[in-house]
C-alpha cells in the first residue's frame, strides 16, 4: 500500500519568516496530495490540494508543489504568523475508492 | 450549516466498559471514516463506510465495532477489548472522485 513520509516532526520558526514542510510518497498511482491544518483539540481542516496534473498551486500565503517524478511534495507558508503554529497534515491518495494515506504530521510553532 | 458533529467531546470510561462515540454529518456524503490519533502517531484508520449497511477494517479494527443504518450516521464503539483505548478520536466523511477529507471536532476518550 501507499506509504507517506512527512518532515520535519516539528518546525520552529520566527514570526516572519518561511516555513517549508515535505512529504514523500511510494505509490506512483497516486494523483491527489491534500494537506490539512489542525489546531490544539480541533479537527483537522483542509487549507490546500493538489491533483497531480498540476506543479504548484497558491493561496495567498500558502502555496503546495508537486514533483511527480521524484514522488514528493511540499507544503510552503510564508510570512508566517503565531496563528498558523498548529499540526499540519499530509496526505496522498489515489481517488476512487482509496482512502487517502497521511503523514504522521509536523508541529509548527510560530514565535512572535 | 452543514458540516460533521460528535459527541460528546470529552468522555471518561472505567476499564471494563463498552463505550459509543456519536458522529452525525448533514453533507450527504456517502462515506465516512473513523481515526484515531495519538501524539507523534499521525491518523490511523480504525473504520470506514462508502454506502449504507456497509463497512470495512482498517489498520486498527481490533477492539473497535461500528454501524452504518443510516446515510447521516456512523457511530463507533469502544470495547472492553480495547487494550489501550485513550486517544483523540476523529471523525470525516468524504466526496468526490479524490475521497476529499472533511473531519468532525473530535472526541477526547480517557479511560479511568
Amino acid at each position: 500500500g501507499e506509504n507517506v513520509e512527512q518532515h520535519p516532526s516539528t518546525l520552529s520558526v520566527q514570526e516572519g519568516d518561511s516555513a517549508v514542510i515535505k512529504c514523500t510518497y511510494s505509490d506512483s498511482a497516486s494523483n491527489y496530495f491534500p494537506w490539512y491544518k489542525q489546531e490544539l483539540g480541533k479537527g483537522p481542516q483542509l487549507i490546500i490540494d493538489i491533483r497531480s496534473n498540476v506543479g504548484e498551486k497558491k493561496d495567498q500565503r500558502i502555496a503546495v508543489t508537486l514533483n511527480k517524478t521524484a514522488k514528493h511534495f511540499s507544503l510552503h507558508i510564508t510570512e508566517t504568523q503565531p496563528e498558523d503554529s498548529a499540526v499540519y497534515f499530509c496526505a496522498a491518495s489515489k481517488g476512487g475508492s482509496y482512502i487517502p494515506t497521511f503523514g504522521r504530521g509536523t508541529s509548527l510553532i510560530v514565535h512572535p | 450549516d452543514g458540516g460533521i458533529t460528535q459527541s460528546p467531546k470529552y468522555l471518561f470510561r472505567k476499564e471494563g466498559q463498552n463505550v459509543t462515540l456519536s458522529c452525525e454529518q448533514n453533507l450527504n456524503h456517502d462515506a465516512m471514516y473513523w481515526y484515531r490519533q495519538d501524539p507523534g502517531q499521525g491518523l490511523r484508520l480504525i473504520y470506514y463506510s462508502q454506502i449504507v449497511n456497509d463497512f470495512q477494517k482498517g489498520d486498527i479494527a481490533e477492539g473497535y465495532s461500528v454501524s452504518r443504518e443510516k446515510k447521516e450516521s456512523f457511530p463507533l464503539t469502544v470495547t472492553s477489548a480495547q487494550k489501550n483505548p485513550t486517544a483523540f478520536y476523529l471523525c470525516a466523511s468524504s466526496i468526490g472522485q479524490y475521497n476529499e477529507q472533511f473531519f468532525g471536532p473530535g472526541t477526547r476518550l480517557t479511560v479511568l
